[in-house]
């Protein structure tokens, strides 16, 4: 299986502020990377697909790159509905993994 | 729109079956041709994906629990379903049903639909 690693764990943030989150996969895997927000005792929520392609719907102000083993998730200006956790997912192979998650909680 | 929603015990003995239904509303599961999966979240933990389905009935297992696996769906229903024996308290978890995206057509891309999630708890 491939494994997923994220960081970091937790960041501490304020409202406005540019937040950055990486995702590493054991080995490659394209561009096939997702990433997911979750906020306490809800599902997950798809943002970004295909490592850069943002979901219908999800503002602008996320955004997603990378290829290969290493990928970011960026949120541009933090906003209060943003304080979650994030996974990353890699759509490459089977089976699907996830990544531990990072959690975004305010400064 | 599209919705998906968990039912199923909330208990589950160890040793035993586990039970879950996802009813997809909103639209026939059996109309596009799009997968349709189970994931779990233990408490406090991460997401763990354990088996997706095709509408015709062709199934995809997290090996590290194929053994114990059986998804399966009922079109006349809108239903897909999970059973997982010999359930532990290592089963303890939320469990998500969801829908792959279309993006490629394969069983193991991202979830683009969830459910709400169903606690499901494994305890004498």
């Amino acid at each position: 299986d491939i494994q997923m690693t994220q960081s970091p764990s937790s960041v501490s943030a304020s409202v406005g502020d540019r937040v950055t989150i990486t995702c590493q996969a054991s080995q490659g895997i394209s561009s096939w990377l997702a990433w997911y927000q979750q906020k306490p005792g809800k599902a997950p929520k798809l943002l970004i697909y295909a490592a850069s392609s943002l979901q219908s719907g999800v503002p602008s102000r996320f955004s997603g790159s990378g290829s290969g083993t290493d990928f970011t998730l960026t949120i541009s200006s933090l906003q209060p509905e943003d304080f979650a956790t994030y996974y990353c997912q890699q759509a490459n192979s089977f089976p699907p993994t996830f990544g531990p998650g990072t959690k975004v909680d305010i400064k | 729109q599209l919705q998906l929603q968990e039912s199923g015990p909330g208990l589950v003995k160890p040793s035993e079956t586990l039970s879950l239904t996802c009813t997809v509303s909103g639209g026939s599961i059996s109309s596009s041709s799009y997968y349709w999966g189970w994931i779990r979240q233990p408490p406090g933990k991460g997401l763990e994906w354990i088996g997706s389905i095709y509408y015709s009935g062709s199934t995809y297992y997290n090996p590290s629990l194929k053994s114990r696996v059986t998804i399966s769906v009922d079109t006349s229903k809108n239903q897909f379903s999970l059973k997982l024996s010999s359930v532990t308290a290592a089963d303890t978890a939320v469990y998500y049903c969801a829908r792959v995206t279309m993006v490629r057509g394969v069983p193991f891309d991202a979830f683009d639909i969830w459910g709400q999630g169903t606690m499901v708890t494994v305890s004498s």
